[in-house]
């Protein structure tokens, strides 16, 4: 069973570093798979931030205008992501995930087939 | 970027009645499109991808249909562990990935 556990603090100062990483078990990093981190601010939806491949290329969502960072460690066998320079617009709670890499007909799917809990990270001083 | 918009925004649905939620993409994504459950205090799980295959485990009253730039989840008779929120995601082509706002289905 694949399981994904987030860590890291819990509160992060406006304007700082937020640094968490995702350990993974029940599969290896270096799989066929992406790795991603979504957040969920409070009360609102999900928001793709971005994904990486064991080869260490990376994607990442535009709206946070190259705040982020996601890295891969395939010794530990997990993914790590910093957001720097922020803000309380931040502050939510930051799950990482695998996408799936599924077939119908032939063809690629790949949804987000397993998440972590989740962990909640507020910005304030 | 492509923009998902779920409706309604809350579904008021009695148990064992029929509950049909729409989602629709700003531009086609083909039939990538997923759609989730999310239960409060817990990460999203998978129900439905390619619009319409069931992922492993979901139960057959949860049904996924449509391509391009509509689509429907349908649960066709509601239990009392389906009310939650719902949320569409479209993963064509390249990021960003993007999802809905989400649909609350609560009780009637």
């Amino acid at each position: 069973q694949v399981q994904l556990q987030e860590s890291g603090p819990g509160l992060v100062q406006p304007s700082g570093t937020l640094s968490l990483t995702c350990a993974v078990s029940g599969d290896s990093i270096s799989s066929s798979n992406w790795w991603s981190w979504i957040r969920q601010p409070p009360g609102k939806g999900l928001e793709w931030i971005g994904e990486i491949f064991h080869s260490g290329t990376t994607y990442d969502n535009p709206s946070l205008k190259s705040r982020v960072t996601v890295s891969v460690d395939k010794s530990k066998n997990q993914i790590s992501l910093k957001l720097k320079s922020v803000t309380a617009a931040d502050t939510a709670v930051y799950y990482c995930a695998r996408k799936a890499l599924l077939t119908i007909g032939g063809v690629f799917q790949t949804p987000f087939d397993y998440w972590g809990q989740g962990i909640q990270v507020t910005v304030s001083s | 970027e492509k923009v998902m918009t779920q409706s309604p925004a809350t579904l008021s649905v009695s148990p064992g009645d029929r509950a049909t939620l729409s989602c629709r993409a700003s531009q086609s994504v083909s039939s990538n499109l997923a759609w989730y459950q999310q239960k409060p205090g817990q990460a999203p799980r998978l129900l439905i991808y390619g619009a319409s295959t069931r992922a492993t485990g979901i139960p057959a009253r949860f049904s996924g249909s449509g391509s391009g730039t509509e689509f429907t989840l349908t649960i066709s008779s509601l239990q009392s562990e389906d009310y939650a929120i719902y949320y569409c995601q479209q993963y064509n082509n390249r990021p960003p990935w993007t999802f809905g706002q989400g649909t609350k289905v609560e009780m009637k």
